[in-house]
């Protein structure tokens, strides 16, 4: 049973281009988060996604947005990356109708952005 | 702004003691979870608790929620040297709603 997995492990990337992080959630979830992990502090919350919409969004700007694929796979992407956009992205994903509620995280992306 | 804050920001202790952390939080809950973190890579689910609780135990964790006083805390009895880690706590305001973290503890256990 495959946990949730996350590509690439790692990036590097300059001011102004683009990203995109993937997530492939844990066998039998269908909902994705992602967060933001800057150094030395917790993760934030950007974004969920549930059938394939976007249902709850964080504090971040329009220059993050993502998507879902029928098979409950996600992306993220980022436009005109800024130096603040260096951090470790996490996904997790969860099954919408359990009362469990328990997240289960990927390793993570780590963005570094020069 | 973040829901939860825990305390101490870094502790360390010998192995074999007992390590406490304390999360606060500012609104009304659903749940709490804590979750462990190792060197920057992925965050493990360790132990759940709803806001009608007021104690859970899971192995070596026990788990306490105070509701009237926003907070939570975590015991890991018989600490090892594996133990070490960042701990966060995470709540959520509503059954569905997103999971707000705290900036964590991390624990050092020292042989």
């Amino acid at each position: 049973d495959a946990g949730v997995t996350q590509s690439p492990t790692h990036l590097i990337k300059t001011r102004g281009q683009q990203v995109t992080l993937r997530c492939s959630p844990k066998s039998g979830h269908d909902t994705v988060s992602w967060y933001q992990q800057a150094l030395g502090q917790g993760p934030q919350f950007i974004f969920q996604y549930y059938e394939e919409e976007e249902r709850q969004r964080g504090n971040f700007p329009d220059r993050f947005s993502g998507h879902q694929f029928p098979n409950y796979s996600s992306e993220l992407n980022v436009n005109a990356l800024l130096l603040g956009d260096s951090a470790l992205y996490l996904c997790a994903s969860s099954l919408r109708r359990s009362t469990n509620e328990k997240l289960f995280f990927g390793s993570g992306t780590q963005l570094s952005v020069l | 702004s973040q829901q939860g804050e825990e305390d101490p920001q870094a502790l360390s202790i010998q192995e074999g003691e007992n390590a406490t952390m304390n999360c606060s939080y500012k609104t009304s809950i659903n749940n709490l979870q804590w979750y462990r973190q190792n060197s920057g890579r992925g965050l493990v689910h360790l132990i759940l608790i709803r806001s009608n609780e007021r104690e859970k135990h899971s192995g070596r964790l026990r788990v306490t929620l105070d509701t009237s006083k926003k907070s939570s805390s975590l015991l890991i009895t018989a600490s090892r040297a594996a133990d070490t880690a960042s701990y966060f706590c995470a709540t959520s305001r509503n059954y569905g709603q997103n999971f707000v973290f705290g900036p964590g503890t991390r624990l050092s256990v020292l042989p």
